[in-house]
């Protein structure tokens, strides 16, 4: 049972322009979410993450947007550079688990083109 | 400032045979979990220890154990390897603050090979 989905294996933009990743959610118990992003030989590096009593977070580039209603996540990237060429993976937790375990989605390739 | 650091980068075992990985958490970290992530899936939670117990564990059979030391670091150790446990394994090092874990920051990962 995927509780939580990238649907989009990869995709791919041209610098300067916007990249939106998405992830879906199943279950209404999640109530933080995550996005990390991971480069080959590397553990995947946290970057932005938002709680549900927001439906936006923003840090620099990189802006979270959280539908509850719809249980649905996106990742947009503004402007996109080559360097963000990565594996993102969006991850969900709930509050009433203490140890933050985390439920990942299978992960969506971004590529940046020159 | 350190970040988390595992231990060794690539292993490969036989079938049967038992492993043992280590990691080293960040630095000012007491919580470490483990993940195991197959090629083209995202992470999945194996077990989390603080105050060197077990604190949660995931849908993973008892084949997959581990053990947290005094100064944090952490081992994961696997029995009896089967050809479906090759993966790359993550360790993820945080603090507890009030009862809760706060962000997670993962290594590089032990790439397990079995044959």
């Amino acid at each position: 049972d995927q509780q939580v989905k990238q649907n989009s294996p990869s995709l791919s933009v041209q610098e300067g322009r916007i990249s939106i990743l998405n992830c879906d959610y199943t279950n209404s118990m999640f109530d933080y979410f995550l996005w990390y992003k991971k480069y080959p030989a590397e553990g995947p590096t946290f970057l932005i993450s938002i709680s549900s009593i927001k439906d936006k977070n923003e840090d620099g580039r990189f802006t979270v947007f959280l539908n509850k209603s719809a249980k649905h996540l996106s990742l947009h990237i503004v402007p996109s550079q080559p360097g963000d060429s990565a594996v993102y993976f969006c991850a969900a937790t709930w509050g009433s688990s203490n140890t933050g375990k985390l439920i990942f989605g299978q992960g969506t390739t971004l590529q940046v083109k020159p | 400032d350190a970040g988390v650091t595992q231990s060794p980068t690539h292993l490969i075992k036989t079938r049967g045979q038992q492993v043992t990985l280590r990691c080293s958490p960040k630095s000012g970290h007491d919580t470490v979990s483990w993940y195991q992530q197959a090629l083209g899936q995202g992470p999945q939670f194996i077990f989390q220890y603080y105050e060197e117990e077990e604190r949660q564990r995931g849908n993973f059979p008892d084949r997959f154990s581990g053990h947290q030391f005094p100064n944090y670091s952490s081992e994961l150790n696997v029995n009896a390897l089967l050809l479906g446990d090759s993966a790359l394994y993550l360790c993820a090092s945080s603090l507890v603050a009030g009862g809760f874990t706060d962000t997670q920051y993962f290594g590089p990962g032990t790439r397990l090979t079995v044959l």
